[in-house]
């Protein structure tokens, strides 16, 4: 079992529309969350960062996490075709020094 | 300011044939990284360097070996390629490699082995 689980997707909805990506994981020493987001044939850049528990407002975009049930989201609001991209969750343990990734989700928005 | 550069962009390679994937960032960070990235298995560590002169492995070191050159600089080695190597990879970096800390991507490197 992979100590992070993301639904590969794709997922496709229309423009304007409120998107919900999910991950979820084993490791109970998981302190720090992020999202990712990564434009086709780029390398992945920093969308979001939370530590611990509870929300992160960025604009459009709020990060969520709930380490009592192992289980981070990422909410798009108003939804644009710039924001279709391939959205990865990472977490990180206290001194690991490692980032374990998601398999990342595949996002198209639709004009 | 480039950021992380990577090279090559695209190489083909015949089984068992070495390369050496080039990385470089021009950003003062101390750690950096090598991952791989394949469909359905997301970003998979390979290596990390902490700061110059340490290496440590990843999840995924079996076949690579890696260089830190200098502060600036971190090579990915593959002495005998196989064809379940064929991925994108890429080269990260961090400033101290804190959990708090954005790692920087490069463009990637699209390896394809036959």
């Amino acid at each position: 079992q992979k100590e992070v689980e993301q639904d590969p997707g794709p997922l496709s909805v229309p423009e304007g529309a409120i998107v919900s990506l999910n991950c979820t994981y084993s490791n109970s020493a998981f302190q720090y969350f992020m999202w990712y987001r990564q434009y086709s044939r780029k390398g992945p850049e920093l969308l979001m960062y939370t530590y611990s528990s509870g929300n992160k407002e960025d604009g459009r975009f709020t990060a969520q996490v709930d380490k009592s049930s192992k289980y981070i989201s990422l909410f798009i609001r108003d939804s644009q075709p710039s924001d279709s991209a391939t959205y990865l969750c990472a977490m990180e343990a206290q001194g690991a020094q490692k980032l374990v990734f998601g398999q990342g989700t595949r996002l198209t928005i639709n004009p | 300011n480039a950021g992380v550069t990577q090279t090559p962009k695209f190489q083909v390679l015949k089984t068992g044939q070495s390369m050496t994937l080039q990385c470089a960032q021009d950003m003062n960070h101390n750690s950096m990284y090598w991952y791989r990235q394949d469909p359905g298995m997301g970003l998979r560590l390979i290596y990390y360097s902490a700061s110059e002169g340490t290496t440590d492995k990843g999840e995924v070191p079996n076949g690579y070996n890696v260089s830190r050159l200098n502060k600036r600089e971190f090579s990915l080695r593959l002495e005998s390629a196989a064809p379940s190597q064929t991925s994108v990879y890429f080269c990260a970096s961090s400033e101290e490699g804190g959990a708090w800390e954005t790692q920087y991507f490069g463009p990637g490197t699209r390896l394809l082995v036959l």
